[in-house]
């Protein structure tokens, strides 16, 4: 596609119910990011794929939080036992080598996820 | 742990004038510092990327300076344009050079 991908737009849950959040990174970027952005705050790092593979998933808050990229394009987020702390605007941002290569992030729109 | 600080939260400028933001970073000389826009319920979007070794970077109506001393980046906008408001954040990368850590951003804007 042109551009990074999220869906759903919006998301919003109970509090305690488990959610996926889907991310289509540019074909043929191999590196993938999740991040989270808080209100007032910047992009917050979660984890980084080069591939298929977790590169490094330091920012991940707990064990509630996991991601996947199976076959080393579309990832899925995913967050059990939401809680309100949870909400906040999750971003995905693909680029064609590991930011840390200088390569720039090119970010999709973001999942807004409320959880109530 | 590397910390970016982006001093002013607000900028407000006239249409016309130079706005000038500041992003100071601690703990670390990274290799080299982007900068971003981000639009309301929009994800961030690249401006420009300067190097530890290039003092000052310039694209249209943006310049970026990198000063490795000061541990400090200065990124301004002339001839502003209400077109400019938004918020822009500066992001470093960690010192495992896997991801961009980001400032907390200066939000700008430019009046007619």
């Amino acid at each position: 596609g042109a551009g990074v991908s999220q869906t759903p737009s919006n998301k919003v849950t109970e509090k305690g119910k488990y959610v996926e959040l889907r991310c289509d990174p540019i074909s043929g970027h191999t590196a993938l990011y999740w991040y989270r952005q808080s209100l007032g705050q910047g992009p917050e790092f979660l984890i980084y794929f080069q591939g298929t593979g977790a590169a490094d998933d330091s920012g991940l808050p707990n064990d509630r939080f996991f991601a996947v990229r199976p076959e080393g394009s579309v990832s899925t987020l995913k967050i059990q036992r939401t809680e309100r702390g949870d909400s906040a605007v999750y971003l995905c941002a693909s680029s064609p080598r590991s930011t840390g290569t200088e390569s720039e992030a090119f970010f999709g729109q973001g999942t807004r996820l409320t959880v109530v | 742990s590397q910390k970016i600080e982006q001093n002013s939260e607000a900028l407000n400028i006239q249409e016309g004038k130079t706005a000038t933001l500041t992003c100071n970073y601690t703990n670390y000389s990274p290799a080299y510092l982007q900068w971003y826009r981000q639009d309301p319920g929009r994800g961030p979007v690249f401006l420009l990327l300067i190097r530890e070794n290039e003092k000052e970077k310039r694209k249209e109506r943006l310049k970026v300076t990198f000063d490795t001393t000061l541990k400090q980046s200065l990124f301004h906008i002339t001839a502003s344009q209400p077109a400019d408001s938004a918020t822009y954040l500066c992001a470093l990368p960690n010192q495992a050079g896997t991801a961009l850590i980001f400032g907390k951003g200066t939000t700008l804007s430019v009046s007619s």
